[in-house]
């Protein structure tokens, strides 16, 4: 049973649109999320976070925005850039010391 | 780069083997964390150690093992390998065992 799901596998954007990856989740007691991208042949790199406390957060091009009503949050790319094209994982926790839990990742190409 | 080493880098081997895979947390970090990656699956948390001690378990198999040591460096054991077993193995550090996780560039281990 998937705990985090990303539903689209990939998604295809033109350089300098916006792109907006969205993540579900089913376990009420996850309170902090956060969102990594990975390029081939290398790990997970951390990108931005949002605590359940907050219904957005922002770094420069990316925010996340967190919906906890529908249990949904996305990551939105402002402007998409060609270096932007990686594996994004949405992952979450509940609080404490609990693991990660990830989804399986949506690619994101960004066309120039 | 997040600061977090893992050797070797590729590893082939067949079945019925065992490997160990290093891990050299960022400088400062106590928490590590070790995930699977198996093909179009999402990183699958197997075990985490903080400061020498397991402080947390996943889907981690009984012929796996893994131990931190004193210098803080995790080495995860594979033993009696299956085909199945062939992933990416990712290690990952924080400061502490509820801290944003940096993953190292991982192990991409071939069971022939």
């Amino acid at each position: 049973d998937q705990q985090v799901k990303q539903n689209s596998p990939s998604l295809s954007v033109q350089e300098g649109r916006i792109s907006i990856l969205n993540c579900d989740y089913t376990n009420s007691m996850f309170d902090y999320f956060l969102w990594y991208k990975k390029y081939p042949a290398e790990g997970p790199t951390f990108l931005i976070s949002i605590s359940s406390i907050k219904d957005k957060n922002e770094d420069g091009r990316f925010t996340v925005f967190l919906n906890k009503s529908a249990k949904h949050l996305s990551l939105h790319i402002v402007p998409s850039q060609p270096g932007d094209s990686a594996v994004y994982f949405c992952a979450a926790k509940s609080s404490g010391n609990t693991p990660l839990v990830f989804g399986k990742g949506t690619r994101l190409s960004v066309i120039a | 780069d997040s600061g977090v080493t893992q050797t070797p880098k590729h590893l082939i081997t067949a079945t019925g083997q065992r490997v160990t895979l290093r891990c050299s947390p960022r400088s400062g970090d106590l928490s590590v964390y070790w995930y699977q990656q198996s093909l179009d699956q999402g990183l699958q948390f197997l075990i985490q150690y903080y400061n020498g001690e397991e402080r947390a378990k996943g889907n981690i198999l009984e012929r796996f093992s893994a131990q931190q040591f004193p210098d803080l460096h995790s080495e995860l054991n594979l033993s009696s390998l299956e085909l199945g077993d062939s992933a990416l193995y990712f290690c990952a550090s924080s400061v502490g065992p509820a801290e944003t996780q940096y993953f190292g560039p991982g192990t991409r281990l071939l069971v022939l």
